[in-house]
């Protein structure tokens, strides 16, 4: 099965700042990672899909980017609203779906 | 608009059974797979599985097989996850979700808002 890791697990910023998560897969999954923003109590939420692609509706200050085995998440200018945990999600034809064990975003 | 909505929180005994429901609408329910995703309490996301909903073939990651069987009403739109032999470490939050915007193959971009199921005597 394909392993997903992430890091940091949790990163202390502040509003305004740049912020990097990054996420590897155990081999090569192509393009086919997506990554999720959750709140407490809320369901996820996509906000990027095929590694790089911006859901309709998602601000343009998050933006994806990787292939292969390495993804990144970057928020250039980290909002009050950004504060959660991120998750990347990766396909393959094999295992099918495997989220990574997230990334907690909180306030410095 | 295209939405799913699970039935309420549960609270069930050990040995127990529990059946979950997520009701599709705004999009034709045949045509895209559902998935279920599970989360128990201040842990990550774990993907259950999917089921194809044209089909009713069920597909089950790993270690969520034998007690856990998903399942269909099409004519309803909404597809189940039962969960028999319950135990303590079957509590957390049961999502299901859904694909319906093909350029966003393999991700899930519709939730339903969660059941949380509690297991305890």
């Amino acid at each position: 099965d394909i392993q997903m890791t992430q890091s940091p697990s949790t990163l202390s910023a502040s509003v305004g700042d740049r912020v990097t998560i990054t996420c590897r897969a155990s081999q090569s999954i192509s393009s086919w990672l997506a990554w999720y923003q959750q709140k407490p109590g809320k369901a996820p939420k996509l906000l990027i899909y095929k590694a790089s692609s911006l859901e309709s509706g998602v601000p343009s200050r998050f933006s994806g980017s990787g292939s292969g085995t390495e993804f990144t998440l970057t928020i250039s200018s980290l909002q009050p609203d950004d504060f959660a945990t991120y998750y990347c999600q990766q396909y393959n034809s094999y295992s099918l779906f495997t989220f990574g064990p997230g990334t907690k975003v909180d306030i410095k | 608009q295209v939405q799913l909505v699970q039935s309420g929180s549960e609270l069930k005994k050990p040995g127990a059974s529990v059946k979950v429901s997520c009701k599709a609408s705004g999009y034709t329910f045949t045509s895209y797979a559902m998935n279920w995703v599970r989360q128990a309490p201040g842990q990550g996301l774990e993907w259950m599985g999917w089921i194809n909903t044209n089909t009713g073939n069920p597909t089950y990651a790993q270690g969520f097989t034998g007690r856990f069987v998903f399942s269909l009403d099409t004519s309803v739109s909404t597809a189940y996850l039962q969960i028999s032999s319950l135990k303590a470490e079957d509590t957390a939050v049961y999502y299901c979700a859904t694909n319906v915007v093909p350029a966003a193959l393999y991700a899930f971009d519709i939730w339903g808002q969660g059941t949380m199921v509690t297991v305890s005597s």
